[in-house]
């Protein structure tokens, strides 16, 4: 079963602007973790923010969490074409013993 | 050099057939995992190991075996593959501390 649905499935924008993709999950986590896949390749780790933090930074990413509606959002500032991918969540509950749950993703389109 | 490596990295192979895909890491972590992905899904758990002594079953276990061979090395079988075991297959490794998982660059294995 998914443990992290993102939304919007699927999202367009122009080079420049910013792209923001939400994150639900289920259970009580101790993180949640986004990843990158550019087609047909294997994900790449962006950033994790453990349970106890409310916001991270990294570069041109942003991902706050809200423990108390279960839920993630990732922030990418100034979007460029190269950031054209999908991107997952992935959620580290209290129950799975370190294994990670991921979402279905959202695909991102940049459009130069 | 890739620090996760799977082998190989396409295979077409007829219902019934027995299948190994390989994968090895020279990251010197202690935990491997095997997921598969479907088109426009997110990836799914199928084994996963976190010393060379320890395998545990994932979330769509049936249908496929491993073994680990050294902490370098953690191979995924299907022992008679079916059509619907058609996908993308990813090997991740981690270390204990830090749940960040790194990808090897994946298999697509199509079952004819």
């Amino acid at each position: 079963s998914q443990q992290g649905e993102e939304d919007p499935q699927a999202l367009s924008i122009q080079e420049g602007e910013n792209a923001t993709m939400n994150c639900s999950y289920k259970t009580s986590i101790n993180n949640l973790q986004w990843y990158r896949q550019n087609s047909g390749r294997g994900l790449v780790h962006l950033i994790l923010i453990r349970s106890n933090e409310r916001e991270k930074h990294s570069g041109r990413l942003r991902v706050t969490l809200d423990t108390s509606k279960k839920s993630s959002s990732l922030l990418i500032t100034a979007s460029r074409a190269a950031d054209t991918a999908s991107y997952f969540c992935a959620t580290d509950d209290l129950t799975s013993g370190s294994r990670l749950t991921f979402g279905e993703g959202t695909q991102l389109t940049v459009n130069p | 050099d890739a620090d996760v490596t799977q082998t190989p990295r396409n295979r077409i192979t007829k219902t019934g057939k027995r299948i190994m895909l390989e994968c090895s890491q020279t990251k010197g972590h202690d935990r491997m995992y095997w997921y598969r992905q479907d088109p426009g899904l997110g990836l799914r758990l199928i084994y996963y190991s976190f010393d060379v002594k320890d395998i545990n079953k994932g979330e769509i276990s049936d249908g496929y075996s491993v073994s680990r061979q050294a902490q370098a090395k953690f191979s995924l079988s299907l022992e008679s593959a079916i059509p619907n075991q058609t996908a993308l297959y990813f090997c991740a490794t981690s270390l204990p501390s830090y749940n960040e998982q790194f990808f090897g660059p994946g298999t697509r294995l199509t079952v004819l």
